[in-house]
């Protein structure tokens, strides 16, 4: 059982589509981070957020803490946005990370 | 460099070898962590650091796994007898405190084939 759901799996769209990627996840959490890992490895955390919503330039964070779910937006995609995009929760319960398997998502120009 | 660093980049071992890959957190940083990420899927957690205490292995899958840090700043990871399926990218991340709230910084990976 994935204690951390994500939707979709894959995903294209064309340069200047508004993009929402879902995160769903079963378990208490201290607090949740979208991730964004580029071809060849390199992971760069995008939000960690424990309530509400944040924005940073093109990209928005929500989340909903009695509905267990979060969701990341990118307004006007750009090819640049190409990349995977991972979900992860830290347990309520320590310092453990749970990581959803990521949507790949690939903006065509 | 200011960020978290990996070596290798690359492994290429045949079955049966011993491993070893390399994390350099970022300076100071109190925490470190040792995620496996097999080909197609999100990290999975190995095993986490507290300067050098190692509070929690959990994930390890073997006892053919084997993380230190004897010093409270580099970590080594260590595999022994490989098999094939411990072929996946290797990640190491590092945050400041142990706090829920400090950001986890990740180092590029190291990326292990078993032939």
């Amino acid at each position: 059982k994935n204690e951390v759901e994500q939707s979709p799996q894959n995903l294209t769209a064309q340069e200047g589509e508004f993009i929402t990627i879902n995160c769903s996840y079963s378990v208490g959490i201290s607090a949740l981070h979208w991730l964004q890992q580029h071809p060849g490895g390199g992971i760069v955390s995008l939000f960690m957020l424990s309530s509400g919503k944040k924005k940073h330039g093109r990209l928005i964070a929500t989340i909903n803490i009695q509905e267990k779910h979060s969701s990341l937006h990118i307004t006007a995609s750009h090819p640049r946005d190409s990349a995977v995009y991972i979900c992860a929760v830290l347990r309520d319960t320590g310092n453990q990370f749970y990581f959803g398997t990521g949507t790949s998502l690939t903006v065509i120009p | 460099g200011a960020g978290v660093s990996q070596s290798p980049r690359y492994k290429v071992a045949k079955r049966g070898q011993d491993v070893a890959l390399r994390c350099d957190p970022i300076s100071g940083h109190v925490s470190l962590f040792w995620y496996q990420q097999a080909l197609g899927q999100g990290p999975e957690f190995l095993t986490y650091f507290q300067n050098e205490a190692q509070l929690d292995k959990s994930g390890l899958p073997s006892d053919r796994f084997f993380a230190e840090r004897p010093e409270g700043s580099v970590s080594t990871l260590k595999i022994q007898r490989t098999q094939q399926e411990d072929s996946a990218v290797y990640l190491c991340a590092s945050k400041l405190r142990w706090l829920s709230t400090d950001t986890q910084y990740f180092g590029p990976g190291t990326r292990l084939t078993v032939l």
